[in-house]
Order: structure tokens, then C-alpha cells, then sequence
């Protein structure tokens, strides 16, 4: 089970791009990296979800290096909206018990 | 548009009182999941079904029941809450084990006095 590793917290003004990484050192072959924001009193969200290279979708970029030991997640031009905490997911397709949500990022956006 | 859908999403009770938490779904997904988040903490898997097969993790304290009378339903029964148990109980859904997004309810937030 692949254990990943993110920063505790970040902090950004609105409007900048925020990139918060996340280490899976011990990730296997069949592993998809997922990301979720979860705002406070609420279930996680689904953000994005990528195997490697980059993914992009209308919310946010994915970046995988080719060893797929880390990944980024890229949000572009945050708002004040955007404060959450942010989850980094490693599992692979078909063993959906194995999703292991780790500590998560708290990302504070002040103007 | 609520897609899943927990009640309540406040739920109170004693010590040693078994409490039941509920947790529907209108988007007919094969899987369900439950988990449970304290303060300050990440989410935890407790046990998920598939249809009707249910997974029990590991750690999972046997305090913890679940029960799924049909696809768009899903319940959590504590059967003697704790102090420790007080927590917010997330329910989430997929489509399938071959696709890992999972779409959550709001949550229930228990108190045990």
C-alpha cells in the first residue's frame, strides 16, 4: 500500500498559481493517483485523477514525472474559495478498499 | 441535485446508546463506503460493500456494523458508542472497483455525551 507524504500546510494570496506536491515513493505499477479538496464540514471532492505525464481538467493540472514517485497538483489562480485541504490518493483501479487518505495539505488563500 | 445523501447530518446520543446513521444514493453506483473523520484528521475507511458483498478493513473495531437492504441505501449502526467514537461519518459511492472516484455525502457529525 503505497504511503504518500504532502506538506502540511500551505498558504497563497488569490490569484496566484498554487502547486502542492505529493510523495509516493513506493508506488506500484498499477496505481492511479487521485487528488480530493474537502472544505470543512463537508464530504471530500473529486478533483483530478492521473496515471502519468499530465492531466489537465477545467479545475486543476496534474503533473507525474516519469519515475511517478511524486506528483503535483497545479491550481491556477486560486481564490479565497479555494482554502481547503487538499488529499494526494494512491490506489490502484479495482481495489477500491485500498484508498488511503493521507494527512492532506491545508492550503489558506488570503487577498 | 443531491447525489448522496446522509441523515442526519446531526446526530446526538448517550454513551452506550446504539445509534444508526443513514446514507442514500441516486446515482445507483455498485459501490458504497463509510468513513470516519475526527478532528483535524483524514477520512478513514471503515468497510465498503459491493452490491450486496461487504469488506470489513481490517482495524475496523467490531463496535461498527453496516448494513445495505439495497443499492441506494447504506446504513452504519455503532452498537455501544464511545466517547472516542464521536466523529463525522462519511458515506461515499462509486461506480465500479474498476474506477477509484468516489462521490461523498455532506456527513454526519456525532456527538456521544
Amino acid at each position: 500500500l503505497a504511503k504518500t507524504t504532502q506538506p502540511i500546510s500551505m498558504d497563497s494570496y488569490e490569484g496566484q498559481e498554487v502547486n502542492i506536491t505529493c510523495s509516493h515513493n513506493n508506488i506500484a505499477t498499477n496505481d492511479y493517483i487521485t487528488w480530493y479538496q474537502q472544505f470543512p464540514s463537508q464530504g471530500p471532492r473529486f478533483i483530478i485523477q492521473g496515471y502519468k505525464t499530465k492531466v489537465t481538467n477545467e479545475v486543476a493540472s496534474l503533473f507525474i514525472p516519469a519515475d511517478r514517485k511524486s506528483s503535483t497538483l497545479s491550481l491556477p489562480r486560486v481564490s479565497l474559495s479555494d482554502t481547503a485541504v487538499y488529499y494526494c490518493l494512491v490506489g490502484a483501479r479495482g481495489t477500491a478498499s485500498k484508498l488511503t487518505f493521507g494527512t492532506g495539505t491545508r492550503l489558506q488563500v488570503t487577498l | 441535485d443531491a447525489m448522496v445523501i446522509q441523515n442526519p447530518r446531526y446526530q446526538v446520543t448517550q454513551f452506550g446508546k446504539p445509534v444508526t446513521l443513514s446514507c442514500s444514493q441516486t446515482l445507483n453506483h455498485n459501490v458504497m463506503y463509510w468513513y470516519q473523520q475526527k478532528s483535524s484528521q483524514a477520512p478513514k475507511l471503515l468497510f465498503h460493500y459491493y452490491d450486496k458483498d461487504f469488506n470489513n478493513e481490517a482495524d475496523t473495531p467490531d463496535n461498527f456494523q453496516s448494513r445495505r437492504p439495497n443499492t441506494s441505501f447504506c446504513f452504519l449502526d455503532i452498537r455501544s458508542p464511545g466517547l472516542g467514537d464521536a466523529a463525522m461519518y462519511l458515506c461515499a459511492t462509486s461506480r465500479g472497483l474498476r474506477r477509484d472516484t468516489q462521490y461523498f455525502g455532506p456527513g454526519t457529525r456525532l456527538t456521544v455525551l
